[in-house]
This record gives structure tokens, C-alpha cells and sequence, in this order.
């Protein structure tokens, strides 16, 4: 499978704190984005890096892409509340235009 | 723009049964897929289309038609409904490209086979 896979399944840290959650995938990309989904909502993307980028900001939000470990992170600052929900990241291939997502990482936000 | 409109949202079906999951975009883009979403799973791809008249199959796509007569359009077809079949389905469309440009969702189906 081409599939990306998330870790840790599952996170749970206080408001305030920083979560990270990592991604492997299996073969070259042509680039990697991270969605979140909300209980029973679709998913809405939140950033795409690609694979000639290491490092990518936006808002609280720090992607980086390690290409030679086929591996990116995902890290939230100053987490909130509202932060909790489902991480995923998919993967773009150069030779294939389809999308191939992970199982997700759920993170919980403690008050 | 509504983006990604998906119907139903929710359906019962009897084993053995048909049904049609439709899903419409309006922002003109060549790429749309579906994808199911089991407890623990992730997102399955099941068929994907890159452009009108063009289909292919994704990761699971057994059990499942599709047709892409429109750019708008691009319906799931189960033939034959399964227990195993039950899940949330998701219709996603982008523009076209090695898969650079972002994925939007329809709100999700919810389909269970009984």
C-alpha cells in the first residue's frame, strides 16, 4: 500500500501544550498536505508542503517533510479546544494523480 | 459556490439491496473520487475519475461502480449491498495535477446495510 501512515493514533495533552503528530509514507511524493476532520464533518485542508520544501508555517501550524526518511511532522502550538478533532495526511505521487490518505491521528484537547 | 454536495446523508439498506450515492461539484474540477471511512481506518479510496468519460479504481473498489458523464457529476453505484459495506462515504473533487492542488469533501454519507 501507498498509504501514509499517522503516529501516534491517538493524543491527548493539555490546552496550552504543543502536539506533534508524524506521518510516514512508502514512496516518493510529489508533495504531502495535512487535513483535519471534526466529529462527523468531511475533512478540510489545512497545509501542503512540497517535496522539494523542508519547512512550511501557517498560523500556529509547522509542517516539515524529511525526504530521505519518508517522513513529515505536523506540529500545533499553543494548542485549544478547538483544536480537537482528526489529523490526517495524504500523499500526492508523481506518477499518479490519485490521493492516498492515512488512518489519522485523533487529538484531544484537555481544558 | 456550494462546493462539494454529497446526497443522502444518511441511508438504510436492506442486504442485497441497490442504491445510487450522488455527489456534485460546481467548481469546475476535472478530479473527483470517492473514499470510505471505517472506525479506525482512515479514508479508503474506492474510484477516482480525472476527468470526464475516465475512471479508475482506488485501494477498495469491489462492489462499487462509477460513471463520470459530467464534469459535475460523479455518482457511487453499489449493486449489491453488504453488511461489510456500511460506513461513512466521502466525495472529494480537486483540480487536476500530480496532486498539488487541495482536496474538498462533500459533508459525508452515512450508509448502513442491514
Amino acid at each position: 500500500s501507498q498509504q501514509g501512515e499517522e503516529d501516534p493514533q491517538a493524543l491527548s495533552i493539555q490546552e496550552g501544550e504543543n502536539a506533534t503528530m508524524n506521518c510516514s509514507y512508502k514512496t516518493s511524493i510529489n508533495n504531502l498536505q495535512w487535513y483535519r476532520q471534526n466529529s462527523g464533518r468531511g475533512l478540510v485542508h489545512l497545509i501542503l508542503i512540497r517535496s522539494n520544501e523542508r519547512e512550511k508555517h501557517s498560523g500556529r501550524l509547522r509542517v516539515t517533510l524529511d525526504t530521505s526518511k519518508k517522513s513529515s511532522s505536523l506540529l500545533i502550538t499553543a494548542s485549544r479546544a478547538a483544536d480537537t478533532a482528526s489529523y490526517f495526511c495524504a500523499t500526492g505521487y508523481s506518477s499518479a494523480s490519485k490521493i492516498i490518505f492515512g488512518s489519522g491521528t485523533r487529538l484531544s484537547i484537555r481544558p | 459556490n456550494a462546493g462539494v454536495t454529497q446526497t443522502p446523508k444518511f441511508q438504510v439498506l436492506k442486504t442485497g439491496q441497490s442504491m445510487t450515492l450522488q455527489c456534485a461539484q460546481d467548481m469546475n474540477h476535472e478530479y473527483m473520487s470517492w473514499y470510505r471511512q471505517d472506525p479506525g481506518m482512515g479514508l479508503r479510496l474506492i474510484h477516482y475519475s480525472v476527468g470526464a468519460g475516465i475512471t479508475d479504481q482506488g485501494e477498495v473498489p469491489n462492489g462499487y461502480n462509477v460513471s463520470r458523464s459530467t464534469t459535475e457529476d460523479f455518482p457511487l453505484r453499489l449493486l449489491s449491498a453488504a453488511p461489510s459495506q456500511t460506513s461513512v462515504y466521502f466525495c472529494a473533487s480537486r483540480q487536476n495535477g500530480q496532486g498539488g492542488n487541495t482536496i474538498y469533501f462533500g459533508e459525508g454519507s452515512w450508509l448502513t446495510v442491514v
